[in-house]
């Protein structure tokens, strides 16, 4: 069963352009999480989706930032315009579907996404 | 809203000594705690979870936690560690809903091992 699969793993974008993000759950999750790292910080929530839902965006910058999880294909975290302060690593985590509360999330390798 | 803190935000140990890493969490009930680790340019791996039960909990690699909530604490301890530990460690906590379960973490402590 291959684990959390995120691509690209580097990307570089200059000030203005547009960085797009994917992430293939695990297979039989069906929720995904997108948390951002900044430099010499921890993790913080973005974004929570389930199939074709976005469940809860309140850690999600309320411009520029988007994200989708369709029914078919990964999830998707775009930033257009991209800014410096941008600059950061991305994770995504995976879960399955909810029996109860045990539900651990699984995270991917992560894009590291450096703006010029 | 819930919170974690991780006093030390750098740990330097000699290669086979003990090892604790501290975390404490502000919630009223008691919620989901986690411990994750992270190398140098990798994502995040799950060492152990606390959800119920046994307040001590065994993870991979030979690493433990103990809830302890009179204190807030979940502290990971390591009886002897090994070069390869040598990473960032993240505490977590989650308080499920059966919705939403999203992370709260702490701001990590790095881990140098010392020969």
């Amino acid at each position: 069963n291959a684990g959390v699969m995120q691509n690209p793993r580097h990307l570089v974008r200059r000030r203005g352009q547009e960085a797009r993000l994917r992430c293939s759950p695990m297979k039989g999750h069906s929720h995904v999480y997108w948390y951002r790292q900044l430099p010499e910080e921890g993790l913080k929530f973005m974004v929570y989706l389930q199939k074709e839902n976005i469940i809860d965006e309140s850690g999600m910058p309320k411009e520029r930032f988007s994200a989708e999880f369709p029914k078919e294909g990964p999830s998707i975290l775009r930033i257009q315009q991209v800014v410096r302060g941008d600059s950061a690593a991305y994770f995504c985590a995976s879960s399955p579907p909810r029996r109860g509360g045990d539900d651990t999330q699984y995270f991917g390798p992560g894009t590291r996404l450096t703006v010029l | 809203a819930q919170s974690v803190t991780q006093p030390d935000i750098h740990i330097t140990v000699s290669e086979g000594a003990s090892l604790e890493l501290r975390c404490n969490y502000s919630y009223g009930a008691t919620p989901y705690l986690f411990w994750y680790v992270q190398s140098p340019g990798q994502g995040l791996q799950l060492l152990l979870k606390y959800f119920s039960g046994d307040t001590l909990v065994q993870g991979i690699k030979g690493f433990e936690a103990e809830f302890k909530r009179s204190q807030s604490s979940f502290n990971l301890r390591k009886p002897s560690v090994h070069w390869s530990d040598a990473a960032e460690y993240f505490c977590a906590v989650v308080v499920s809903n059966f919705g939403n379960e999203k992370l709260t973490f702490g701001t990590g402590t790095r881990l140098t091992i010392i020969p």
